[in-house]
């Protein structure tokens, strides 16, 4: 059961170009995120999606757009990338919303092993 | 505004004893919490939870209590493993108002010695 998978594992951009990460998970499940992890920072809600085919805002959305393609895929792009884009990408899923899943548990979140991006 | 903070940027212990990782919450509307451990290179992965209506929530070696009116969980591992040395994420969110989304804490480094 491979979980949450993201490609690519590494990537260097240089300032203003653009990227996808990607991102897909087998768990069927409907919810699904990206977070951002830089030093002595944690965990930044990028953006989510709480089923197919609606996104929302997070905590640090400027500078990136998702897709969500269908129920196991979800990618971020970076149409410009900025040096401040320096960092590790986690992708997340959520059973949240599931048929059958409830009570505290459909919130735990299970993570990709990321990618780390450097613009220069 | 920091509504999730660990205080302690890293906690050093001997193997066997006992490690205790500290969590403070400003925001009252959180009800559940989780813990997430972190080795170097690798997504987080979930350790334990626990909800606004329990205070004590044990998994093993990991046990995880809740003081609502402190607004205050902590992590104990007992014994504590050299493997356990990792980073521990603390997060928080507000199930029962519909607000899902993971609010996390800085990371408390752990480095257990042998």
């Amino acid at each position: 059961n491979a979980g949450v998978t993201q490609t690519p594992k590494f990537q260097v951009l240089k300032t203003g170009q653009s990227m996808t990460l990607q991102c897909a998970q087998d768990m069927n499940h409907n919810s699904m995120y990206w977070y951002r992890q830089d030093p002595g920072m944690g965990l930044r809600l990028i953006y989510y999606s709480a089923s197919e085919g609606t996104t929302d805002k997070g905590e640090v959305p400027n500078g990136y757009n998702v897709s969500r393609l269908n129920k196991r895929e979800f990618s971020l792009r970076l149409e410009s990338a900025a040096p401040s884009q320096t960092s590790v990408y986690f992708c997340a899923s959520s059973p949240l919303g599931l048929a059958g899943v409830v009570g505290f548990a459909k919130n735990i979140q299970y993570f990709g092993a990321g990618t780390r991006l450097s613009v220069l | 505004d920091q509504q999730v903070k660990q205080n302690s940027p890293s906690l050093s212990v001997q193997e066997g004893r006992i490690s205790i990782l500290n969590c403070d919450y400003t925001n009252s509307m959180f009800d559940y919490f989780l813990w997430y451990k972190k080795y170097p290179a690798e997504g987080p992965t979930f350790l334990i939870s626990i909800s606004s209506i329990k205070d004590k929530n044990e998994d093993g070696r990991f046990t995880v209590f809740l003081n609502k009116s402190a607004k205050h969980l902590s992590l104990h591992i007992v014994p504590s493993q050299p493997g356990d040395s990792a980073v521990y994420f603390c997060a928080a969110s507000a199930v029962m108002s519909s607000n899902y989304k993971l609010t996390f804490g800085k990371g408390t480094l752990l480095t257990v010695n042998p």
